[in-house]
C-alpha cells in the first residue's frame, strides 16, 4: 500500500534557528513528492516538489527539502526559520504509474516562536 | 481574484438533509479534485475528474456524489448528510498527471 508519513506532529523551533520538518514515504514505483503549507482559514498552497534529477529542491520562501532514496525521505527544511512559517505543513507523494492518487500525510504543525 | 473559489466557505446543516458544495475555477485546468481534511489525518481523496465526461471515485466515495457541470465547475453533493461527514472539504486543480495541485479555500461543513 501507498503511504506518507510525517511522524512529528508539531515541531517548535525558535525564529532564525533552522528548521526540519520529516517525511518519508511508502510506494511502489518512482514517486513524485510534494510539499504544501497550510495557513489558518486558507488552502494548502504548493511549496516545492520533486520530480527528478537533483535530490535538493528549493521553493518558496526559502524552502528546501532533500530527496533521499535510499531511506525514502523527503524532509523540508529551512536555514532561518520566521515566525511568519508558522503553520501546519503536509508532505504528498504521487506514484509514477498511478497518477491518479496523490497521497498526503496527517501533517504537521510548525510552532516557530520569536 | 482567486483562482480556485469554493462556496459555501461555512456550511452548517442536519442529519439527512441533502446539500451541495460548489467549486469554481479560473487556471483553466482539465484535472479536478474533492478532498476533505480531518484532524490527524491529512487529506483525503473523494472524487477526480479528469475532464467533462470523466469522474473517478477516489478512496472515500461513499456518500458523496459529484457533478461536472463544466471544465471550470466541479460540484460535490452529500446526499444524506450524516455527522462523521463533518469536515473540512477542499477542491482542487491540475493541468495534468504528476502536476502540482492547486487548492480552494475549503469549505467547512457540520452536520448535527
Amino acid at each position: 500500500a501507498q503511504s506518507v508519513a510525517q511522524p512529528e506532529d508539531q515541531v517548535n523551533v525558535a525564529e532564525g534557528n533552522p528548521l526540519t520538518v520529516k517525511c518519508t514515504y511508502s510506494v511502489s514505483g518512482n514517486p513524485y513528492l510534494f510539499w504544501y503549507v497550510q495557513y489558518p482559514n486558507r488552502g494548502l498552497q504548493f511549496l516545492l516538489k520533486y520530480i527528478t534529477g537533483d535530490n535538493l529542491v528549493k521553493g518558496s520562501y526559502g524552502f528546501e527539502a532533500e530527496f533521499n532514496k535510499s531511506q525514502t525521505s523527503f524532509h523540508l527544511k529551512k536555514p532561518s526559520a520566521l515566525v511568519s512559517d508558522s503553520a501546519l505543513y503536509f508532505c504528498a507523494v504521487r506514484v509514477q504509474y498511478n497518477f491518479n492518487k496523490f497521497y498526503f500525510g496527517s501533517g504537521t504543525k510548525l510552532n516557530v516562536k520569536p | 481574484d482567486a483562482d480556485v473559489t469554493q462556496t459555501p466557505r461555512n456550511r452548517i446543516t442536519k442529519t439527512g438533509k441533502r446539500i451541495m458544495l460548489e467549486c469554481s475555477q479560473t487556471k483553466g485546468h482539465d484535472r479536478m479534485y474533492w478532498y476533505r481534511q480531518d484532524p490527524g489525518l491529512g487529506l483525503r481523496l473523494i472524487y477526480y475528474s479528469f475532464d467533462v465526461k470523466d469522474i473517478n471515485k477516489g478512496e472515500i466515495s461513499d456518500g458523496y456524489s459529484v457533478s461536472r457541470q463544466a471544465q471550470a465547475k466541479f460540484s460535490l453533493s452529500l446526499e444524506s448528510a450524516i455527522p462523521n461527514q463533518t469536515a473540512l472539504y477542499f477542491c482542487a486543480t491540475s493541468v495534468g498527471a504528476g502536476e502540482t495541485q492547486y487548492f480552494g479555500p475549503g469549505t467547512r461543513l457540520l452536520v448535527l
